[in-house]
């Protein structure tokens, strides 16, 4: 079973919608967890961190769910410049650094 | 702009070749890691140094050579490479090793074998 698991879309969405990508992880014991955007051809680049309280930066809101092994990714009211695609990191005991193959999501006109 | 530069952006060379690909960071981060990114896979981790000592060598391949000289600087040296091995290669840099430091990321280095 892989570490770490995201569905990888295409995720097309209009202008506006609220779009949600989830990620889950297999080690319960894992610490760690960060939400990275990268754009085509370029290097990822850190998003937010994901906290068990949940934690919120401006249209994105990031949530831990440790009970079922997720973490999510809640974009609202979606914009072009959103259209890359979304790594979920998640980070195991040693401080191994697990990342998702990538979700991608297209913003349409 | 990045604080983690990495030269060059892009590098083709012959399976007899030898380079090096160089990262250099701006942060004042103590631990630096090297990665490799092939495509529709996830990133794969293949060495990390903190305080300039290797610390991690996921079972990476002897043609690939790290070398961290200081805490601004990484170099991976190539010697005899894959075709398989063609990928983007990045770099990233932490405040240092530990638990939770989130990365941050240079341009990275595409990477083709012939």
């Amino acid at each position: 079973r892989k570490e770490v698991e995201q569905d990888p879309g295409p995720f097309n969405v209009p202008e506006g919608a609220t779009v949600a990508f989830n990620c889950t992880y297999s080690n319960s014991a894992s610490q760690s967890f960060f939400w990275y955007r990268q754009d085509c051809r370029k290097e990822p680049k850190l998003l937010m961190s994901v906290y068990s309280s949940g934690n919120e930066d401006g249209r994105f809101t990031a949530q831990l769910n440790r009970a079922s092994q997720y973490i999510s990714l809640l974009i609202r009211d979606s914009k072009l410049s959103d259209s890359a695609t979304y790594l979920c990191v998640v980070i195991s005991h040693g401080n191994q650094f697990y990342f998702g193959t990538g979700t991608s999501l297209t913003v349409i006109p | 702009e990045t604080g983690v530069t990495q030269t060059p952006r892009h590098l083709v060379m012959g399976m007899t070749n030898k380079k090096s690909l160089k990262c250099e960071q701006h942060l004042g981060h103590n631990a630096m890691y090297w990665y490799k990114q092939s495509a529709k896979k996830p990133l794969e981790l293949m060495f990390v140094y903190s305080l300039e000592e290797r610390v991690e060598n996921n079972s990476v391949p002897s043609r690939f050579s790290p070398e961290c000289p200081n805490s601004s600087h990484l170099f991976l040296h190539l010697h005899t490479l894959q075709p398989e091995d063609s990928a983007l290669y990045l770099c990233a840099s932490s405040q240092d090793s530990g638990v939770g430091q989130p990365q941050h990321f240079g341009d990275g280095t595409r990477l083709s074998i012939l």
